[in-house]
């Protein structure tokens, strides 16, 4: 059966870092784009970032995350990641990992993590 | 707020047919056909119910069904079951730049 399990969350001081994990299984991993995805307590989906395949193109919301977050993949381990910097309480969400739909440009998600919380607070 | 417009509520008695809207601009719903859809059950990962403006994966009633005209994309559900109560998130290409736009959501309850 195809898995997608996220860990790393937790509580993080404003300013602090985190580092999110995707476990994929079930599936060749190796063989499709990966994204992130969020929501605030209550709030909606908001796209955070995705990955190619083989990992060399890399794609960001266009909005304040670019630059203080950072994804990555290591197929022979078949995990995402995400790196989270100079974290803000507006980041504080449920962040959900997602398997994107084979094709061009892949930004339909067909499976889902059940989201790892990450809260952002002194 | 978000990217593309969807009502922030909809609804309609089992066996009815409901749609929903998402507007967006032709950066992104208008000019691409690569719109989706989600269902999100409380406390639930969401479900794609539909990509690329029309097509349905495998598992997913033939009830709902997507099409788009200009810069809306709709979704309709016919056939209301009480299952379907849930929140509806559209989601649209929106280049490389911004890449994917998602809707506000729209609550969709079963009278």
């Amino acid at each position: 059966e195809v898995h997608l399990v996220e860990s790393g969350g937790g509580l993080v001081q404003p300013g602090g870092s985190l580092r999110l994990s995707c476990a994929a299984s079930g599936f060749t991993f190796s063989s499709f784009g990966m994204h992130w995805v969020r929501q605030a307590p209550g709030k909606g989906l908001e796209y955070v970032s995705g990955i190619s395949m083989d990992g060399r193109s890399t794609y960001y919301a266009a909005n304040s995350m670019k630059g203080r977050f950072i994804i990555s993949r290591d197929n022979s381990k078949d995990t995402l990641y995400l790196q989270m910097g100079s974290l803000r309480t507006e980041d504080t969400a449920v962040y959900y990992c997602a398997r994107a739909v084979t094709g061009n440009p892949g930004v339909a998600f067909d499976i889902w993590g059940q989201g790892t919380m990450v809260t952002v607070s002194s | 707020q978000s990217a593309l417009t969807q009502p922030p509520s909809a609804s309609g008695s089992p066996g009815q047919s409901v749609t929903i809207s998402c507007t967006g601009t032709s950066s992104d719903v208008g000019g691409y056909n690569f719109v989706s859809w989600y269902q999100q059950h409380p406390g639930k990962a969401p479900k794609l119910m539909i990509y690329a403006v029309t097509e349905r994966p495998s598992g997913v009633p033939d009830r709902f069904s997507g099409s788009k005209s200009g810069n809306t994309a709709s979704l309709t559900v016919s056939g209301l079951q009480a299952e379907d109560e849930a929140d509806y998130y559209c989601s649209s290409y929106a280049g490389y730049s911004n890449f994917v736009a998602f809707g506000g959501g729209t609550k969709l309850t079963v009278l």
